[in-house]
């Protein structure tokens, strides 16, 4: 099964800064079939990004996904308040699918 | 609008089973595939299998082969996901899923606790 490795675990920044999160795979993920998912705790995950960088359905243009192969990234331009949560990658290119263990965007 | 509505909290003794249910509307129930995953306290989130409701084809997790059975009932658009030999690992909020590949459409989750 393919690993999905997310870096940093925890990153801490300020409203109006920019986000840069990290989705690495342990091998190449099938035509770009990465998706990243916002998570706020009680919640479900909202899926953001899907095929590595289309934006979901309603989501606001500051995020923006990129990459292909084995490395994958979720920018977020400009954070606003409600953007703190914890963020998932997940690739549906392989069964299984898997999902990286997360990254924590907190208020610095 | 798609929207999944799953079934309640449960509180299980370890070694017995509990049955989540999943209950879609709009769209066409049949026409997708619905998968499951789970969340433990704090963790991160697990896919545990899908099934596809217009085949009855589910496949699993090879984590959870022999012990999670996922079902569909096309005629009241609910899928089931039944975990057997429960043990307190399996203490987690169990989510369904629409899968069109990625998953744009969840259900709310059910806290499923075991415990003796």
């Amino acid at each position: 099964e393919i690993v999905l490795t997310q870096s940093p675990a925890t990153l801490s920044l300020s409203p109006g800064e920019r986000a840069t999160l990290s989705c690495g795979a342990s091998q190449s993920v099938s035509s770009s079939y990465l998706a990243w998912y916002q998570q706020k705790p009680g919640l479900a995950p909202r899926l953001l990004i899907y095929d590595a960088s289309s934006r979901a359905t309603g989501i606001p243009d500051r995020f923006s996904g990129s990459g292909s192969g084995t490395d994958f990234t979720l920018t977020i331009s400009r954070l606003e308040p409600e953007d703190f949560a914890v963020y998932y990658c997940q690739q549906y290119g392989s069964s299984p699918h898997t999902f990286g263990q997360g990254t924590k965007l907190e208020i610095k | 609008q798609v929207q999944l509505v799953q079934s309640g909290a449960e509180v299980k003794k370890p070694g017995s089973s509990v049955k989540v249910s999943c209950k879609a509307s709009g769209g066409t129930f049949s026409s997708y595939t619905i998968s499951w995953v789970r969340q433990a306290p704090g963790q991160g989130l697990e896919w545990m299998g899908r099934i596809i409701p217009i085949l009855g084809i589910a496949n699993y997790a090879q984590k959870f082969q022999g012990r999670v059975t996922i079902t569909a009932d096309k005629s009241t658009s609910t899928a089931y996901m039944e975990l057997s030999s429960l043990r307190s690992e399996d203490t987690a909020v169990y989510y369904c899923a629409r899968d069109g590949r990625f998953y744009d459409y969840w259900g709310q989750g059910t806290l499923v606790t075991v415990s003796s």
